[in-house]
């Protein structure tokens, strides 16, 4: 089953306001990866983190990666209607396989 | 979606029916995966191949067989189609050495009733 547990499942803000999804396991992870899927489209992949406490930031988006490698988060500031989609978090075990977290699904209000 | 293609984009089958859904590369990569989506639900590995020639079971591969005959294309075969196998089926492929990123093609709809 799965080993990564995603929550909000859903998300609903408004335009301009902020939004943090987060990645939870019960064992540490070796890494973990971070998708964005638009509706009816296909995953597309945004970011990998890999060290302890590691923040990155792409524009408007920040990931971190937890102390313990148990955890990671997804934090947009000021969402725009470009940010509609589901964010899903991916743990890479062996042969580069991915298990997947159920995903938070976004809509931002205009 | 240049670099992963699949095929047929929509399906329809009866339930007991066979049909193969192809995914083909132009990257040259080694590494491809075959994932189903079901509504509300992250993605399911259900077939892996780290190289031509070799494939490996995931964590749904019930039902489902799998062909790796060059480093291209890697296949996905539903020998008797059930109303539980109704998903967006992905294939993707590792592109990333550094990161291990993937890549995932545009996805084929499958109903069966």
């Amino acid at each position: 089953g799965q080993q990564v547990m995603q929550i909000p499942q859903y998300q609903h803000v408004q335009e301009g306001e902020d939004f943090t999804t987060y990645c939870n396991s019960s064992t540490t992870l070796s890494n973990i990866q971070w998708y964005k899927q638009r509706p009816g489209g296909h995953p597309v992949f945004l970011i990998q983190l890999v060290k302890s406490g590691e923040v990155k930031k792409q524009k408007r988006l920040t990931f971190q990666f937890g102390e313990a490698k148990k955890n990671s988060s997804l934090h947009i500031t000021a969402t725009q209607t470009t940010d509609v989609g589901t964010y899903f978090c991916a743990e890479e075990t062996s042969g580069s396989r991915l298990t997947f977290g159920e995903g938070t699904q976004l809509t931002v209000n205009p | 979606n240049a670099g992963v293609t699949q095929t047929p984009k929509f399906q329809v089958l009866k339930t007991g029916q066979s049909m193969t859904l192809q995914c083909a590369q132009d990257m040259n990569h080694n590494s491809m995966y075959w994932y189903r989506q079901d509504p509300g639900m992250g993605l399911r590995l259900i077939y892996y191949s780290a190289s031509e020639g070799t494939t490996d079971k995931g964590e749904v591969p019930n039902g489902y067989n799998v062909s790796r005959l060059n480093k291209r294309e890697f296949s996905l075969r539903l020998e008797s189609a059930a109303p539980s196998q109704t998903s967006v089926y992905f294939c993707a492929i590792k592109t990333g050495e550094v990161f291990h990123e993937q890549y995932f093609g545009p996805g084929t709809r499958l109903t069966v009733t």
